[in-house]
């Protein structure tokens, strides 16, 4: 159980182009909703933290008009990157939490991530 | 501010023991978690600590003392498929949000 799918897996686009990316969790309902960067050799940058139906609550530093996110239902949030420049390119995983599970903290399920590549 | 450390790489051998160590300082702590990356992959979860100690888990084991800023991860009768990046990640502020703040990881290299 806590499956975690995005979409696309792999996306190619030009420079100047909005490109959407999916995370849905698949089997359970996910209360919020997380957006990580990563760059080739760098950690996982949080970028924001989306809750249904609310707006998300982006990190210091990440443009909320350039990455918009939408958590329309509890089991899907989209990432939008509008505009795509060719340094946005990295790989983009989303996280699910939800809600249940070691009452010690909000197990966080990792989506098999998305590699955009902005030419 | 916020900075997590950890080695970049690590080599060992098939069967052996390795530990990979994580040092911190973050505002605020909620748990320290150990995560497993194989490339192009989302990371696997493999340990949470919160106090201090060792926890165990079949061939891993994973270590805190909060007073120290310090965790490792122990990986034991190492494997092949055991060769991944190993992420440390502190949950940095309290309450559901949960959010984590990674190291930017270990390769760790399993040859035979």
């Amino acid at each position: 159980g806590a499956v975690v799918s995005q979409h696309p897996s792999r996306v190619i686009c030009k420079s100047g182009t909005s490109v959407k990316i999916e995370c849905r969790s698949l089997d359970f309902q996910a209360t919020t909703m997380f957006w990580y960067r990563q760059f080739p050799k760098q950690s996982l940058m949080l970028m924001a933290t989306s809750n249904e139906g609310s707006k998300a609550t982006y990190e210091q530093g990440v443009e909320k008009d350039k990455f918009l996110i939408n958590h329309a239902s509890l089991t899907l949030s989209t990432l939008t990157v509008t505009s795509a420049h060719p340094e946005d390119s990295s790989f983009y995983i989303c996280s699910a939490t939800p809600g249940f599970g070691d009452f010690r903290y909000n197990e966080q399920f990792f989506g098999p991530g998305t590699r955009l590549t902005v030419l | 501010g916020q900075n997590i450390d950890q080695p970049t790489e690590m080599t060992a051998t098939e069967g052996a023991i390795v530990q990979i160590n994580c040092t911190y300082q973050t505002s605020g702590f909620n748990g320290l978690f150990w995560y497993q990356q194989h490339a192009g992959e989302a990371p696997t979860f493999l340990s949470y600590n919160v106090l201090d100690g060792l926890e165990e888990k079949g061939r891993f084991s994973s270590f805190l003392s909060r007073s120290k800023g310090y965790s490792y991860l122990l990986l034991k009768e190492l494997q092949m498929k055991d060769s991944a990046s190993y992420l440390c990640a502190v949950m940095g502020r309290e309450g559901s949000q949960g959010n984590l703040i990674f190291g930017k990881g270990t390769k760790l290299s399993v040859k035979p």
